[in-house]
């Protein structure tokens, strides 16, 4: 199985300030039809995780511009331009590229 | 708009089984395959397998193959997860997530099932 490695797994950002998760994977997430299968979740406290990015960088539907992804084979980033109040929570990356898909340990992002 | 709703709360003896529902509207039923995960505590989300509904066939993890079971009724747009032979450590939230190219994009709102003697 793939090992999924992100790092910090705890981040505490001051409203209005940048924040950034890494994930790296053990092998790479570039599948043969081009793509690459890797995807960020958030859960906040309480609910099921929400869907913030697939293959990368492209933001699901409604979600924030302030959130982007980028990276390549087995690097990937979580970037929030500035963070608000509301995208406390848990950040996960996971792919698909394979079976069976594998998570993130998880990243906790708090409010300063 | 898309929604999965999964049956209630579950607590059973080491040993027994369970079976989680979960009831997808608001889209085509056959044009997506949905995936079961679990969530224990201080263990992260785990991918038990996806089942097609179109067809009906499934593809399980390997380390639930021997356990799990995944099946669908068109007739109520639901799909089923069986887990047997429950253990200790199988005590987890359980959620159903719809597949295609927005991979997970929708979940259901999860099922607690709690494994004890």
């Amino acid at each position: 199985d793939i090992v999924m490695t992100q790092t910090p797994l705890s981040l505490s950002v001051t409203p209005g300030q940048p924040a950034s998760i890494s994930c790296k994977s053990s092998q790479s997430l570039l599948h043969t039809d081009g793509k690459t299968y890797l995807f960020w979740y958030l859960q906040k406290s309480g609910q099921s995780p929400q869907l913030l990015l697939y293959e990368i960088s492209k933001r699901f539907s409604g979600v924030p511009e302030r959130f982007s992804g980028s990276g390549s084979g087995t690097d990937f980033t979580l970037r929030i331009s500035r963070v608000e109040a509301e995208d406390v929570g848990l950040y996960f990356c996971m792919h698909s590229v394979q079976v069976p898909p594998t998570f993130g340990q998880g990243t906790k992002l708090e409010i300063k | 708009q898309v929604h999965l709703e999964q049956s209630g709360a579950e607590m059973r003896r080491p040993g027994a089984s369970v079976r989680i529902s979960c009831r997808a509207s608001g889209y085509l039923f056959t044009t997506y395959k949905i995936h079961w995960l679990r969530q224990a505590p201080g263990r992260g989300f785990e991918w038990l397998g996806g089942i097609n509904p179109n067809y009906g066939n499934s593809g399980i993890a390997p380390k639930f193959k021997d356990r799990v079971t995944m099946a669908r009724d068109m007739s109520t747009t639901t799909v089923f997860v069986e887990l047997r032979s429950l253990r200790s450590d199988d005590t987890a939230v359980y959620y159903c997530a719809r597949g295609g190219e927005e991979f997970l994009g929708h979940w259901g709102q999860g099922t607690r099932v709690i494994v004890s003697s």
